[in-house]
């Protein structure tokens, strides 16, 4: 079945450093993606989104990058924090469920 | 309170007991949502509820029972779970014309003994 998963499971990067979360999904007709953070005892939080017409989004300290081609998503965090320490979903709508999630990628940042 | 509330925080319950979980959404949503939190799973959709009314039911077993009776309120009834129905519960809700953007409650953790 159609499914969304993320490259690695664990991530540890140094303050001030720039981070990148990666998200592969299968669904080619998914027009809609969403980041998530989640921090320990808390739910999702909503970070960044992008449609598929863009190829490219840009936040407060994020960006995400979409690839069509190879259907690949991802996340860049600029100057990494300790505060950005969390574990990180994509999910993808294709308009048929509202949302479909991968399994999550935890971030951990060294002070 | 603001946002999408969860209680309890924490529940641990017997295979026998008969629980409830609540959800409530300030946020003047039309649907609500039921997920399911396990340890190295996605998040997986339990039910979905656009104006009260459940419009999706993915396969869940019975003794999860959901109840909406208003568009700001969201209950889930446990009855004679098993242990591997330990997860984090989380309720989210939107607008159902933009059902791809959830706003998540907190969640509640629940142990099944």
């Amino acid at each position: 079945g159609e499914s969304v998963g993320l490259h690695l499971p664990t991530l540890s990067v140094q303050e001030g450093d720039n981070s990148i979360i990666n998200c592969a999904y299968s669904n080619s007709a998914s027009d809609y993606f969403i980041w998530y953070k989640q921090e320990s005892g808390k739910g999702p939080q909503f970070i960044i989104d992008i449609r598929s017409n863009m190829d490219k989004r840009q936040g407060q300290r994020v960006t995400v990058l979409l690839n069509k081609t190879v259907k690949h998503l991802s996340l860049q965090i600029a100057a990494t924090q300790p505060g950005d320490s969390a574990v990180y979903f994509c999910a993808e709508n294709s308009g048929n469920t509202p949302l479909v999630f991968g399994k999550g990628t935890r971030l951990s940042v060294i002070a | 309170e603001t946002g999408v509330t969860q209680t309890p925080r924490h529940l641990v319950m017997g295979m026998t007991n008969k629980k409830s979980l609540k959800c409530e959404q300030h946020l003047g949503h039309n649907a609500m949502y039921w997920y399911k939190q396990s340890a190295k799973k996605p998040l997986e959709l339990m039910f979905v509820y656009s104006l009260e009314e459940r419009v999706e039911n993915n396969s869940v077993p019975s003794r999860f029972s959901p109840e909406c009776p208003n568009s700001s309120h969201l209950f889930l009834h446990l009855h004679t779970l098993q242990p591997e129905d330990s997860a984090l519960y989380l309720c989210a809700s939107s607008d159902w014309g933009q059902k791809e953007t959830q706003y998540f409650g907190p969640g509640t953790r629940l142990l099944v003994l």
